[in-house]
C-alpha cells in the first residue's frame, strides 16, 4: 500500500539550533513529494515540494528539504529555529488515484516545537 | 481578499442532524477537495471535484454529499450525524498545472 510515515509525533528544538522533522514514503514509480505547515487554528500551508531535479529543495520561511530516493525519505530542514516556527507540519506525497487522476496522501503530522 | 473561505468555522448539533459546510474560493483553480482532520491530527481525503465533476470519491459513507454548484464552490452536506463526525473539515483548492494547495482555515464540527 502506498503511504507517507512521520514516525516523532513531537519535534522539540531550541532556538537558533537546526531542525529536521522527518518523512519517508512507499510509492510505486518516481514520487511527487511535498510539505505543509498549520499553523493554531489556521489551514494547512504550502512549504515547498520534491518533482524531479537537485535532491535539496528550497522553500518557503527557510525551509528546505532533502529527497533521498535510496532511503525513501524526504525529511525537513531549517539551518535555525525560530519561535515563530512551532506549528503541525505534514509531509505528503501524491499517488495516482482512479481513472487518470492523482491523490494525495498525508503523513499524520509532527509538531515542532521551538524552545526561547 | 481570502483565497479559501469555509463557513462556518465552528459547528456545534446533535446526533442524527442534517448539516452543510460551505467552501468558497476566489482563485481561478480548476479543482476543490474536502479532507477530514481526526483527533489525532490525521489528513483523509474525502472528496476532489474538477470542473464540477467528481473525480474521486474515497470510502466515506453515502451520508456525505459534496455539492458543487459552480467552479469556485464546493459544499459538503452530512446527512444523519454520528459521533464519528466530530473532526475538522478543510476544503482546499488547486490549480490544474500547479501541484500546491491553498487550504481553507478549517470547520470544527462537534457532535454530542
Amino acid at each position: 500500500a502506498q503511504s507517507v510515515a512521520q514516525p516523532e509525533d513531537q519535534v522539540n528544538v531550541a532556538e537558533g539550533n537546526p531542525l529536521t522533522v522527518k518523512c519517508t514514503y512507499s510509492v510505486s514509480g518516481n514520487p511527487y513529494l511535498f510539505w505543509y505547515v498549520q499553523y493554531p487554528n489556521r489551514g494547512l500551508q504550502f512549504l515547498l515540494k520534491y518533482i524531479t531535479g537537485d535532491n535539496l529543495v528550497k522553500g518557503s520561511y527557510g525551509f528546505e528539504a532533502e529527497f533521498n530516493k535510496s532511503q525513501t525519505s524526504f525529511h525537513l530542514k531549517k539551518p535555525s529555529a525560530l519561535v515563530s516556527d512551532s506549528a503541525l507540519y505534514f509531509c505528503a506525497v501524491r499517488v495516482a488515484g482512479a481513472s487518470g487522476t492523482y491523490k494525495y496522501i498525508f503523513g499524520t503530522g509532527t509538531r515542532l516545537k521551538v524552545l526561547a | 481578499d481570502t483565497a479559501v473561505s469555509q463557513t462556518p468555522k465552528y459547528l456545534v448539533t446533535q446526533m442524527g442532524n442534517d448539516k452543510s459546510i460551505k467552501c468558497e474560493q476566489n482563485l481561478g483553480h480548476d479543482t476543490m477537495y474536502w479532507y477530514k482532520q481526526d483527533s489525532k491530527k490525521f489528513l483523509k481525503i474525502m472528496f476532489s471535484y474538477n470542473n464540477k465533476e467528481l473525480i474521486i470519491n474515497e470510502t466515506v459513507p453515502n451520508r456525505f454529499s459534496p455539492k458543487s454548484p459552480d467552479k469556485a464552490h464546493l459544499n459538503l452536506h452530512i446527512n444523519s450525524l454520528e459521533l464519528g463526525d466530530s473532526a475538522v473539515y478543510f476544503c482546499a483548492s488547486r490549480p490544474t498545472n500547479n501541484y500546491g494547495y491553498t487550504f481553507g482555515s478549517g470547520t470544527r464540527l462537534t457532535v454530542v
